[in-house]
Parts: C-alpha cells; sequence; structure tokens
C-alpha cells in the first residue's frame, strides 16, 4: 500500500520518561510534517523537513526534536514527557513546499502522558 | 461518543440530504484551500482543493466554493451518506515566501448522519 504510516499507534508513558515517534511515507514524496492534535481536535504543524533539512519550527519546546535518517522517514523523539503532551500526533507528507500542494497524513500516534 | 465536550460547530442531517459546512479563514493572502475529513481514530483525508483563482470546483459528490471577498469556503456534500459521518476541517496555505507548505486549520466541524 502507498501511504503514510507511524508507529506505534498507541502510547502510554509516566512523566519525565522520553519517547519517540516513527513515520515512514512511501509516496515519493520530498516533504514530511509533524502536527499534534489536541483534545478539542485542534491540528497544528510542528516541523516540516524537506529533503532531510529543517524548514519549519512552530515554536516547539525544545523537549522535542525531530529527525529526519532520509526522505522518507520523519521520527520524533520527545525528552521528559509532561502531561500536556499528551494529543494525537500525526506525520503528513507533500510532494513539495510550493504552499499549493495537497498534504497527505498518516494515521496518527495517540500519546498519553500519566 | 467522541464528540461530548469537543464544542465544536455540529450539523446533523438526514441520510439522502445535501450537506454544506462552512469555514472562514483569516488569512487574505491565501493561496489554496484544502477540505479534510476525519473519521473516528483516523487521520484527516483529502477530500478535495481549491488555488485561489478559482471560486468553484467540483468533485464526486463534493464541491467546494470560495468567496475570497469576504474570506469563506464551504464545502457541500451531495446525498450525504452514514459513511460521511465525520469532523471536517478547511486548510489554508500560502504558495511561495517563507510559508513552506505552513497549512493552517480551521476548528472542524462534526458532520452526523442519520439513517
Amino acid at each position: 500500500d502507498t501511504a503514510v504510516s507511524q508507529t506505534p499507534k498507541y502510547l502510554v508513558t509516566q512523566m519525565g520518561n522520553d519517547k519517540s515517534i516513527k513515520c515512514e511515507q512511501n509516496l515519493g514524496h520530498d516533504t514530511m510534517y509533524w502536527y499534534k492534535q489536541d483534545s478539542k481536535k485542534f491540528l497544528k504543524i510542528m516541523f516540516s523537513y524537506n529533503n532531510k533539512e529543517l524548514i519549519i519550527n512552530e515554536t516547539v519546546p525544545n523537549r522535542f526534536s525531530p529527525k529526519s535518517p532520509d526522505k522518507a522517514h520523519l521520527n520524533l523523539h520527545i525528552n521528559s514527557l509532561e502531561l500536556g503532551d499528551s494529543a494525537v500526533y500525526f506525520c503528513a507528507s507533500s510532494q513539495e513546499t510550493s504552499g499549493l500542494e495537497t498534504q497527505y497524513f498518516g494515521p496518527g500516534t495517540r500519546l498519553l502522558v500519566l | 461518543g467522541e464528540s461530548v465536550g469537543l464544542h465544536l460547530p455540529t450539523l446533523s442531517v438526514q441520510e439522502g440530504d445535501n450537506s454544506i459546512i462552512n469555514c472562514a479563514y483569516s488569512n487574505s493572502a491565501s493561496d489554496y484551500f484544502i477540505w479534510y475529513k476525519q473519521e473516528s481514530g483516523k487521520g484527516p483525508q483529502f477530500i478535495i482543493d481549491i488555488r485561489s483563482n478559482m471560486d468553484k470546483r467540483q468533485g464526486q459528490r463534493v464541491t467546494v466554493l470560495l468567496n475570497k471577498t469576504v474570506k469563506h469556503l464551504s464545502l457541500q456534500i451531495a446525498a450525504t451518506q452514514p459513511g460521511d459521518s465525520a469532523v471536517y476541517f478547511c486548510a489554508e496555505n500560502r504558495a511561495g515566501g517563507t510559508s513552506y507548505g505552513k497549512l493552517t486549520f480551521g476548528q472542524g466541524t462534526i458532520l452526523t448522519v442519520h439513517p
């Protein structure tokens, strides 16, 4: 299947822990994104990478560190997890960053910090 | 249900009715608009898009209307089916500059279709 995939789908962890979420796209896209969806369903961009280079960083705490080992992967590492980090995290990809292209989303990772 | 406490705009229709979901956007410089559908437990799914040089675009059972004068976007779904029940988001983007594909999402509308 051609898609944007994320692992894990669910992540339950204790406050203070460090965790990673992985994302892969096999659409051949150059650009990948991380979005956060809060409990009110509001979706907000966190990061964007184009050809492994960071191009958007939306005032996200530096406890969040994205890493792109290649164009098809964008992982999100979170240090010292806090209760407020509980949310659904979506990875997305697009062919380019012209602003006129569709972004395709993964299924999401539901993070619960206890 | 999942919608409890969300306080999103809601639209409840009967199967077979036409649905209209509205969205007001904020950036008059936006060039590109997308409608996404998000079903429970899933990621946003692309439905239809429109560029700012158009005011109407049609897809299969869906039509998007863009009114740049009042910064308003609408999604019309014809012959709505129970499978159309979901949260619908509009999103806007701006070409070029330093936007780098930064999609800005609206708050979402819950559509419930009753059989």
